[in-house]
């Protein structure tokens, strides 16, 4: 069964550095890889996914993250935060199952908090 | 237009109570999915339908029964409601992964709808 590691319950970054948050995952097959984020009070939003080809993906509002197989993980970046990225985000790994969906697994979440 | 909606939005009732959460997706998938999220955020996979068929069910009390139907539906049903089923629910959809133009299966969902049983 497949599972999700972020070791980061909270980071906090200052306004305009750059960021890094770990998702470690485990799964027999190639994964799926996702990055979600979750403003207060909303839904889940799609940063960026990983299915296969290049291991550097871009997402929205200027994330990106690297799949790397030795290491198990698709650690997520940003070059310089922005206020309006203080949010949770989930990484999850998913399995396509039976050809009907994705049955994601995610992870617990990191909050990001950016200071001034 | 939203593309995956649910209702209600905030739900607060009594325990024992029995309660109905619903789901619309405009998407044209052809899976939904109901996801629970905790007190602390963890979100967990409950069930999953597929064209009005049952494909996920993980272990949930009986005490949930989702429905669905049609594809662009799927209900969530809460009988003899109890502390511990206060969270937030989301509904999610998702395209067939290898149907022709689908994005691989990502997952598209409502804003959530927060329950709290008293």
């Amino acid at each position: 069964a497949q599972s999700v590691t972020q070791p980061d319950i909270h980071i906090t970054v200052s306004e305009g550095a750059s960021l890094e948050l770990r998702c470690n995952y485990s799964y027999g097959a190639t994964p799926y890889l996702f990055w979600y984020v979750q403003s207060p009070g909303q839904g889940l939003q799609l940063l960026l996914k990983y299915f296969s080809g290049d291991t550097l993906v871009q997402g929205i509002k200027g994330f990106e993250a690297e799949f790397k197989r030795s290491q198990s993980s698709f650690n997520l970046r940003k070059p310089s935060v922005h206020w309006s990225d203080a949010a949770e985000y989930f990484c999850a790994v998913g399995a396509v199952f039976m050809e009907y969906g994705n049955k994601l697994v995610f992870g617990a979440g990191t909050i990001l908090r950016v200071k001034s | 237009d939203t593309a995956v909606s649910q209702t209600p939005k905030y739900l607060v009732t009594q325990m024992g109570n029995d309660k109905s959460i619903k789901c619309e997706q405009n998407l044209g998938h052809d899976t939904m999915y109901w996801y629970k999220q905790d007190s602390k955020k963890f979100l967990k996979i409950m069930f999953s339908y597929n064209n009005k068929e049952l494909i996920i069910n993980e272990t949930v009390p009986n005490r949930f029964s989702p429905k669905s139907p049609d594809k662009a539906h799927l209900n969530l049903h809460i009988n003899s409601l109890e502390l511990g089923d206060s969270a937030v629910y989301f509904c999610a959809s998702s395209p067939q992964p290898r149907a022709a133009g689908s994005t691989t299966g990502e997952l598209f969902f409502g804003e959530g709808s927060r329950l709290t049983v008293l």
